[in-house]
């Protein structure tokens, strides 16, 4: 099945420093790739979308300047936290889209999750 | 917005009973996934629908597609210990607006 690695699994912080967290899809390519937020007990949460060259589009309330999205190749999206804060401590998720277009099936897979404190 | 409502938000069962659970939504969609979570790590897909009326097999797992579009349920046969975690339905509402709309999870607790 499809693949999807982050790092770094798990980062402390101090805060107002930056955090960067990356997330590639090892066997397949994906044009579009997905950032999720999750509390404790909670489900997940979208945050933004990010698409291979060109912006990411952000949900309502999720700040665009203090996550920077890049999604520089086909594998890659990465996440940067910027001046992170106590209440930023969260666990990150990706996803990777994986759309086959003759077998027209579309399908996103998980990364491991990236838990982040910020002291 | 899209929601999705998961039911039960909990169980507790004992080893080798069977499980059932499902979402049900207002919106219409064109594909459903079940996730399983396990604590500290991301969601694994079980199992992927396409169809309307679509009934899939994963193993132990069965899931189908509703034929209305607006629900999906999980069965899982003869629990055991590793089926514990954490079970997420989502729903793409048109395939090529990508975005997943995720119910809000039934916890599954088995006792030995």
């Amino acid at each position: 099945g499809a693949v999807v690695s982050q790092h770094p699994s798990w980062v402390i912080c101090k805060s107002g420093t930056s955090v960067k967290i990356e997330c590639r899809s090892l066997d397949f390519q994906a044009t579009t790739m997905f950032w999720y937020r999750q509390f404790p007990k909670q489900s997940l949460m979208l945050m933004a979308t990010s698409n291979e060259g060109s912006k990411a589009t952000y949900e309502q309330g999720v700040e665009k300047d203090k996550f920077l999205i890049n999604h520089a190749s086909l594998t890659l999206s990465t996440l940067t936290v910027t001046s992170a804060h106590p209440e930023d401590s969260s666990f990150y998720i990706c996803s990777a889209r994986d759309l086959v277009e003759g077998a027209n099936t579309d399908t996103q897979y998980f990364g491991p999750g990236t838990r982040l404190t910020v002291l | 917005g899209q929601q999705l409502n998961q039911s039960p938000q909990s169980m507790f069962i004992q080893e080798g009973e069977d499980v059932s659970m499902n979402c049900t939504s207002s919106s219409i969609f064109n594909t459903w996934l079940w996730y399983k979570q396990d604590p500290g790590e991301g969601p694994v897909l079980l199992i992927a629908l396409y169809k309307a009326g679509e009934l899939t097999s994963n193993g132990r797992l069965t899931a189908q597609f509703g034929i209305t579009r607006k629900d999906s349920f999980l069965n899982i046969s003869a629990s055991i210990p590793s089926d514990v975690g954490i079970y997420f339905c989502a729903g793409q509402i048109i395939q090529g607006a990508q975005k997943l709309v995720f119910g809000q999870g039934t916890r599954l607790t088995i006792n030995p």
